[in-house]
């Protein structure tokens, strides 16, 4: 079955403490990106990758970091969380150039 | 700022009436996308529209585009329970290298 798994579902932790949101895909798509939803703001993009070891940043990338090592995965690091960073995070994939996206199910984060 | 914005914010329809949604968008694109997402989960796609079409079907899923306007609608047919969700359309801006931008969304409620 294609999917997108994100791991852990939920999440609450404390300022400061680095913490690493997995994300696999099983469909060899090249272009994978992070978002994050957050009430009244839709999802804004934080990093995408188009293929490994290349990734770019997005419209919210201060406190996040990422990496591409292998097809499959792209992991989001937060090196340092902080409140604000309190959100729901969303892993997606597609083939190339942005065509139909498939979503994880998603990562609900509380920093307290 | 976002590229895309839906119109209305909010919907509530009784079973069986047909629901629009509006998304209007800022720059050139080379496609739209409507996503659906069901409370707090990942988003699945819906339809995508290329930049050169102007209406496509899917099921009981219509979509309009008019380039000229930079809109796009969802007319969702014969609406059911299980169609409740939100709603986003995502551009793809030909200014962008590799970029889906997403709306706020309209949150759609089907009275029984």
């Amino acid at each position: 079955e294609a999917q997108v798994t994100q791991n852990p579902r939920y999440l609450i932790t404390v300022t400061g403490k680095k913490l690493t949101v997995t994300c696999s895909q099983n469909m060899n798509h090249e272009y994978m990106s992070w978002y994050r939803q957050d009430p009244g703001l839709g999802l804004r993009q934080i990093y995408y990758s188009m293929n490994v070891e290349v990734t770019d940043k997005g419209d919210v990338p201060e406190g996040y970091k990422v990496s591409r090592k292998e097809k499959r995965n792209f992991p989001l690091i937060l090196e340092s969380p902080s409140p604000n960073q309190t959100s729901l995070y969303f892993c997606a994939s597609s083939a190339g150039r942005p065509t139909e996206a498939f979503f994880g199910q998603g990562t609900r984060l509380t920093v307290v | 700022s976002q590229q895309g914005e839906e119109d209305p914010q909010a919907l509530s329809i009784q079973e069986g009436e047909n629901a629009t949604m509006n998304c209007s968008y800022k720059t050139s694109i080379n496609n739209l996308q409507w996503y659906r997402q069901n409370s707090g989960r990942g988003l699945v796609h819906l339809i995508l529209i290329r930049s050169n079409e102007r209406e496509k079907h899917s099921g009981r899923l219509r979509v309009t585009l008019d380039t000229s306007k930079k809109s796009s609608s969802l007319l969702i047919t014969a609406s059911r329970a299980a169609d409740t969700a939100s709603y986003f359309c995502a551009t793809d801006p030909r200014s962008s290298a590799s970029k889906i931008i997403f709306g706020s969304g309209t949150r759609l409620s089907i009275r029984p």
